[in-house]
């Protein structure tokens, strides 16, 4: 099956900072979800993005699936955006999960 | 707009006992349902998928079983539960299209499973 790798595993940021969460995935898929789980397990859809880039307030997400990879962007960021960031890839008939990046901001 | 509701949120259950986990949609129609489980150390399961009414598909073979009596209600059960059954459990849609997962999936707040 489609393998998911996410990196990196553990970032954290100060309040305000921007970072660059990255997926890759091993071969060609149909489409691409990002998903952010708070710190109460709530799972939330943030992007559906089998190619090029699309943005939310201060997130943006940029997907090459020529090239494998998709890419999570998050400016100023908040204490609000903590959590852990999911991708999740499908294939033929799965879709295939990462295993994520827990992102805490501090104050 | 859609909405997912799934109850309840906690659960504590002793070993041997049933279980039956609740899931409806809001505000669509025919859409694919899924339950997943996820684990201490963030990987998700998908334990069921159903495309329609009384129509489940089980990816793992388990202690589990799912059903769908109606088109908007996703209901998963246990006759007797196993401690390995703990865990987060989450309920989740997407519109039904050509394909699979060809449509955002959204998921509902959870149920954290303790089997004690």
């Amino acid at each position: 099956g489609i393998q998911v790798e996410q990196s990196p595993p553990d970032l954290i940021l100060q309040e305000g900072a921007n970072s660059t969460l990255r997926c890759n995935f091993s071969d060609s898929v149909n489409n691409l979800q990002w998903f952010h789980q708070n710190p109460w397990g709530q799972l939330i859809n943030l992007f559906y993005i089998p190619s090029g880039t699309k943005q939310n307030g201060r997130l943006s997400a940029t997907t090459v699936a020529t090239e494998r990879y998709s890419l999570l962007y998050i400016s100023s960021s908040q204490t609000t955006d903590s959590g852990v960031y999911f991708c999740a890839v499908t294939g033929s008939r799965t879709l295939t999960f990462g295993k994520g990046t827990m992102l805490l901001v501090s104050p | 707009s859609q909405t997912i509701h799934q109850w309840p949120a906690t659960l504590v259950q002793p070993v041997g006992s049933p279980l039956s986990l609740e899931c409806t949609v809001e505000g669509t129609s025919n859409p694919n349902l899924y339950w997943y489980r996820q684990a201490a150390g963030r990987g998700l399961q998908l334990l069921f998928y159903s495309v329609g009414i009384g129509q489940i598909s089980s990816e793992v073979p388990q202690n589990l079983s799912a059903s769908r009596p109606q088109d908007r209600q996703f209901i998963l059960s246990s006759k007797k539960l196993l401690l390995s059954d703990s865990g987060f459990y989450l309920c989740a849609w997407s519109v039904r299209v050509t394909g699979f997962y060809n449509s955002p999936l959204h998921f509902g707040n959870g149920t954290r499973l303790t089997v004690t």
